[in-house]
């Protein structure tokens, strides 16, 4: 069935450090791929999106690539501040109107 | 415009007692969503529903069920709880908010726990 799976499950960065998260997909049709992040005890919030027709968006210090061909895409967070600790999700939108999510990362960022 | 709404937010049942978690929005979307999340793992889909009058099983739908019962709320039941149900219950909606591309918007979540 269709899936996403997400690498790496844990990532301890240096502030200011770069984060870079990686996801795969597996349905060749999914055309839209947000990512969420989610605080401890709090609900997914969604802090950037792209869509198939776009290989990269950027917004300040976050940023998303997306490589079809081999139904891969990334965040990349630069100058990690520890505000930027929570856990991170990517998904990928089907066409069946529902998104499947990875399994997330844990991002720590230490002063 | 309070987005998306879940109540209770929390509970505590028995093995074998009924609820039905509640959710709306007021977004006027057409699509919404439960998910469960156990700690330490992602959201997965229970059911959905892409517009008012449907229902839809997402990848674990067995103990519940689910009522569409306006464009506005989609609620969801568990008829006879089990410790394996306990969970943080997410609702969530789809749509178009202004300035951006459709997305996903999800409820505070409701955190269940069954004895």
């Amino acid at each position: 069935g269709e899936n996403v799976e997400q690498h790496p499950s844990t990532l301890s960065v240096q502030e200011g450090d770069s984060a870079v998260i990686k996801c795969t997909y597996s349905d060749s049709a999914s055309n839209y791929f947000p990512w969420y992040k989610q605080e401890l005890g709090k609900r997914p919030q969604l802090i950037i999106d792209i869509r198939s027709n776009v290989g990269e968006k950027k917004d300040q210090r976050i940023a998303v690539t997306l490589n079809k061909t081999a139904k891969h895409f990334s965040l990349h967070i630069t100058e990690t501040q520890p505000e930027d600790s929570a856990v991170y999700f990517c998904a990928a939108y089907l066409n069946t109107d529902k998104l499947i999510f990875g399994t997330g990362t844990r991002l720590q960022v230490f002063p | 415009n309070a987005g998306v709404t879940q109540t209770p937010k929390f509970q505590v049942l028995k093995t074998g007692q009924s609820m039905t978690l509640q959710c709306a929005q007021d977004m006027n979307h057409n699509s919404m969503y439960w998910y469960r999340q156990d700690p330490g793992m992602g959201l997965r889909l229970i059911y959905y529903s892409a517009s008012e009058g449907t229902t839809d099983k997402g990848e674990v739908p067995n103990g519940y069920n689910v009522s569409r019962l306006n464009k506005r709320e989609f609620s969801l039941r568990l008829e006879s709880a089990a410790p394996s149900q306990t969970s943080v219950y997410f609702c969530a909606s789809w749509g178009k908010p202004s300035g951006r591309g459709e997305t996903q918007y999800f409820g505070p979540g409701t955190r269940l726990l069954v004895l």
